[in-house]
């Protein structure tokens, strides 16, 4: 059984605007939040993460909101630019240096 | 600094033999990942390493999986005898231990035909 979800497996969005990416979970446990970046052929690269006591944590143009009674989380991107074009994936721990639990991951397109 | 390293990029073998992956994680860290992504699905946890240490192997799928980490350095994942459904792209990540943040290298393409 899946604990997290990205349930949208593919976004398109304007140069300029916001990208608004969706994360769910089901584990009350998890109490570290991550969002990671993958280009093709290429390995996932760390981009932001949040922590539970938390419930928003900014780094320039990238933030994460958690909404632990929802058990959601967020990546907001803005202004979103061509070279985000990516897939991003949404990943969750319990406990430092314990597993990660991806989702499925979001295939972010920004058109020029 | 080096990033996390892995060899090979591509491999492609028959049902029935044998493949070894191995991967460098960075100097120092003392955590040690393999994960897999099957198409179009999530990156799975395979294992997990404390220096040379199995710490959680619950995502390992069957026997034909062997892991091991030689003095806590590099790791070597092997596969024997592989099926088809063991293909996918093996990703290794590490980090350093009371780090969350793992950094991952850029994955083994396993074809198995």
């Amino acid at each position: 059984d899946q604990q997290v979800k990205q349930n949208s497996p593919s976004l398109s969005v304007q140069e300029g605007r916001i990208s608004i990416l969706n994360c769910d979970y089901t584990n009350s446990m998890f109490d570290y939040f991550l969002w990671y970046k993958k280009y093709p052929a290429e390995g996932p690269t760390f981009l932001i993460s949040i922590s539970s006591i938390k419930d928003k944590n900014e780094d320039g143009r990238f933030t994460v909101f958690l909404n632990k009674s929802a058990k959601h989380l967020s990546l907001h991107i803005v202004p979103s630019q061509p070279g985000d074009s990516a897939v991003y994936f949404c990943a969750a721990s319990a406990g430092t240096g314990n597993q990660f639990y991806f989702g499925t991951g979001t295939s972010l397109t920004v058109i020029p | 600094e080096a990033g996390v390293t892995q060899f090979p990029s591509h491999s492609v073998i028959e049902k029935g033999q044998t493949v070894t992956l191995r991967c460098d994680p960075i100097s120092g860290h003392d955590n040690l990942y393999w994960y897999r992504r099957v198409m179009g699905k999530e990156i799975k946890f395979l294992l997990h390493f404390v220096k040379e240490s199995k710490q959680d192997e619950s995502g390992m799928p069957n026997n034909r999986f062997l892991a091991e980490r030689t003095g806590g350095t590099y790791s070597t994942l092997k596969v024997q005898p592989a099926e088809l459904e063991d293909s996918g792209v093996y990703f290794c990540a590490s980090s350093q231990r009371g780090n969350t943040e793992a950094f991952f290298g850029q994955g083994t393409r396993l074809t198995v035909v």
